[in-house]
């Protein structure tokens, strides 16, 4: 099964909101990594955050890890309509960097 | 970063017939792998591709169906066999640097 689930699914919001997605997850991990990937394209990689790493900042984003709730969250602030996109977790257990991916969520922000 | 460059971008193929993707990476890498992404769907990790060494393949994948090769630290190829309407997907090679992984544009199959 899915090692990360997401919430919510779909998000949609007017540009200059701030835009909060959910990543929850199973078992230990090592890192988890968030992307963006825009209608039918590649994967882009926005922020690794470590398993000893409680909040990191990119820009406009914010990304939060809590372990001991196995849930991790990204905030989109001062979104803008270049934002809308699918936006996945995805985590690396174990010896390797292997990814499992979460479920997404499907985010539009409307002019 | 990395820089990873797949090709063909796109297809449409026939049922019954196999395709090659190929990934190109802009410099070396140890590990490569290939994700699989249904319609609507999240990404499945297909294989890991070690430079060297047969590819490692996760459950529900098999290698007749989706042999793999490696000829060189900045290389890979997916071959998709024996293609079925099922098999219509993106196909998503990744490499790994620095713990980061970084995925290609993809190759977006449709089986007719």
């Amino acid at each position: 099964s899915q090692q990360g689930e997401e919430d919510p699914q779909a998000l949609s919001i007017q540009e200059g909101e701030n835009a909060t997605m959910n990543c929850s997850y199973k078992t230990s991990i090592n890192n988890l990594q968030w992307y963006r990937q825009n209608s039918g394209r590649g994967l882009v990689h926005l922020i690794l955050i470590r398993s000893n790493e409680r909040e990191k900042h990119s820009g406009r984003l914010r990304v939060t890890l809590d372990t001991s709730k196995k849930s991790s969250s990204l905030l989109i602030t001062a979104s803008r309509a270049a934002d809308t996109a699918s936006y996945f977790c995805a985590t690396a257990t174990g010896g390797g960097n292997k990814l499992t991916f979460g479920t997404g969520t499907q985010l539009k922000v409307e002019l | 970063s990395a820089v990873i460059s797949q090709k063909p971008s796109r297809d449409i193929c026939q049922r019954g017939t196999s395709l090659t993707i190929q990934c190109q990476v802009d410099s070396q890498v140890t590990m490569m792998f290939w994700y699989r992404q249904q319609p609507g769907q999240s990404l499945t990790l297909i294989a890991t591709a070690n430079q060297g060494s047969e590819a490692t393949y996760e459950s529900g994948f098999v290698i007749d169906k989706f042999p793999i090769s490696r000829p060189n630290l900045t290389f890979s190829t997916l071959t998709v066999s024996n293609m079925s309407p099922e098999d219509s997907s993106i196909y998503l090679c990744s490499a790994e640097r620095g713990n980061t992984i970084y995925f290609g544009e993809g190759s977006w199959l449709t089986v007719v």
